[in-house]
């Protein structure tokens, strides 16, 4: 596609669910971000996948968060048994090839835990 | 700590005004500074890159800068228009090539 796209756009879960949050990079991008903007607050690193290298998890808020990346392409960022503190816009980016390049963002998916 | 700040928080300027954004970072070794818009409800957009080795980038009215050693970039705006009202982020590599570090972003609005 032209840009990156992520699914769904809007997510509303009760509190206790696990959810799924999907990202689609720009075709060719080897690497990919996973960000969360809270609201009032700056964006907040969460994962960075590179090609076949292990991902880089320093930013994952705690084990209820994991991420995958399959066939180094689409992305699937799980929240297990979600609290309301985990609502906020999750932003997935992609670039290149990654070792700082300029990052192109999807429109992120805003999830509201009840 | 690697922070990125940005002043102010909100701006509000009447149209064809020059305004200039700012952004401060705690470590001068960096990989690279960008600057992003973000609409309401919509994802990032990036504007400009600068790498290290640069000193400014532009871009239409847009013009950035970075100082390094002042841990300073500034995003120039020439002749605003209403439709340049968005918030503007700064993110900065702190050399780990991994993830940019952003600031929590100047709300910026143009005055019709």
């Amino acid at each position: 596609g032209a840009g990156v796209s992520q699914s769904p756009s809007n997510k509303v879960t009760e509190k206790g669910k696990d959810v799924e949050l999907r990202c689609d990079p720009i075709s060719g991008h080897t690497a990919l971000y996973w960000y969360r903007q809270s609201l009032g607050q700056g964006l907040e690193f969460l994962i960075y996948f590179q090609g076949n290298s292990a991902p880089d998890k320093s930013g994952l808020p705690s084990d209820r968060f994991s991420a995958e990346r399959t066939g180094g392409s689409v992305s699937t960022l799980t929240i297990q048994r979600t609290q309301q503190e985990d609502s906020a816009v999750y932003l997935c980016a992609s670039s290149p090839s990654g070792g700082s390049e300029e990052q192109f963002f999807g429109p992120g998916t805003r999830l509201t835990v009840l | 700590k690697q922070e990125v700040t940005q002043i102010p928080a909100a701006l509000s300027v009447p149209e064809g005004e020059n305004l200039v954004l700012n952004c401060s970072f705690t470590d001068s070794a960096i990989y690279n500074l960008q600057w992003f818009r973000q609409d309401p409800g919509k994802g990032l957009t990036s504007l400009l890159l600068i790498q290290s080795s640069q000193r400014e980038q532009t871009s239409g009215r847009l013009n950035a800068s970075l100082d390094k050693s002042s841990g300073r970039s500034t995003l120039y705006i020439a002749a605003s228009q209403p439709g340049d009202s968005a918030t503007y982020l700064c993110a900065v590599d702190f050399n780990t090539g991994n993830q940019f570090y952003f600031g929590t972003g100047t709300s910026l609005t143009v005055i019709p």
